[in-house]
């Protein structure tokens, strides 16, 4: 059972642009996680988010998590080639939890 | 500081046989968790150990396996390999923080 939907699972786009993922449960998570991950690598982790309504914002990239903590988006602004890669989104289900709910991944294609 | 240690990189092993991955967490981290990721299914937790105990499990038959040592480092075994274990296995260790993540062991089972 996949707890967390991430859309879109693939998305290729010109650099400049802007895009948005999307990560819906519908359980309620205490935390939401988003990583990049480069091949050949493990994820690395972008941003925490635990309030709900909360924004976080690194750089280009806008994190916001739901009001209800069921769902996140991250919007990545002007696009650059650096920024292709797959994000992952995962949620931890209480406070302190140490077993996190992936989500399927959006692989991500910036072109030149 | 060094991050997260997991070897071997990339290991082939034959159907039925058993493999031992590895894994040294940052230094000071005492979490340390194993992930299972493949194209179908994505990441898939396995378990989660904190001071040589095990914490979590998650829904992985009875031929995965870990344990931690004193030092906090882990090992996961898998017995009985399937074709379908094949797979990035992924480990990371947590301060109470975020999790920082290892580069992975590439299983491939044929």
């Amino acid at each position: 059972t996949q707890l967390l939907e991430q859309s879109p699972q693939f998305l290729s786009i010109q650099e400049g642009e802007n895009l948005t993922v999307y990560c819906n449960s519908s359980s309620v998570f205490s935390s939401l996680q988003w990583y990049r991950q480069e091949p050949g690598e493990g994820p690395v982790l972008l941003v925490t988010v635990v309030t709900g309504g909360e924004v976080k914002k690194l750089k280009r990239l806008t994190f916001q998590f739901g009001d209800a903590r069921k769902d996140s988006s991250l919007h990545i602004t002007a696009a650059q080639p650096g920024d292709t890669g797959l994000y992952l989104c995962a949620g931890a289900h209480f406070q302190g939890a140490q077993k996190l709910v992936f989500g399927q991944g959006t692989r991500l294609t910036i072109n030149p | 500081k060094a991050g997260v240690t997991q070897t071997p990189r990339y290991l082939i092993k034959t159907r039925g046989q058993q493999v031992t991955l590895s894994c040294s967490p940052i230094s000071g981290h005492r979490s340390v968790s194993w992930y299972q990721q493949t194209p179908g299914q994505g990441l898939q937790f396995l378990f989660e150990y904190f001071s040589e105990t095990q914490r979590n499990k998650g829904n992985f038959p009875g031929r995965f396996s870990g344990r931690q040592f004193s030092n906090s480092r882990s090992e996961m075994n898998v017995s009985t390999l399937e074709l379908g274990d094949s797979a990035l296995y992924l480990c990371a260790s947590s301060g109470g923080g975020g999790y920082t993540f290892g580069s992975g062991t590439r299983l491939t089972v044929v």
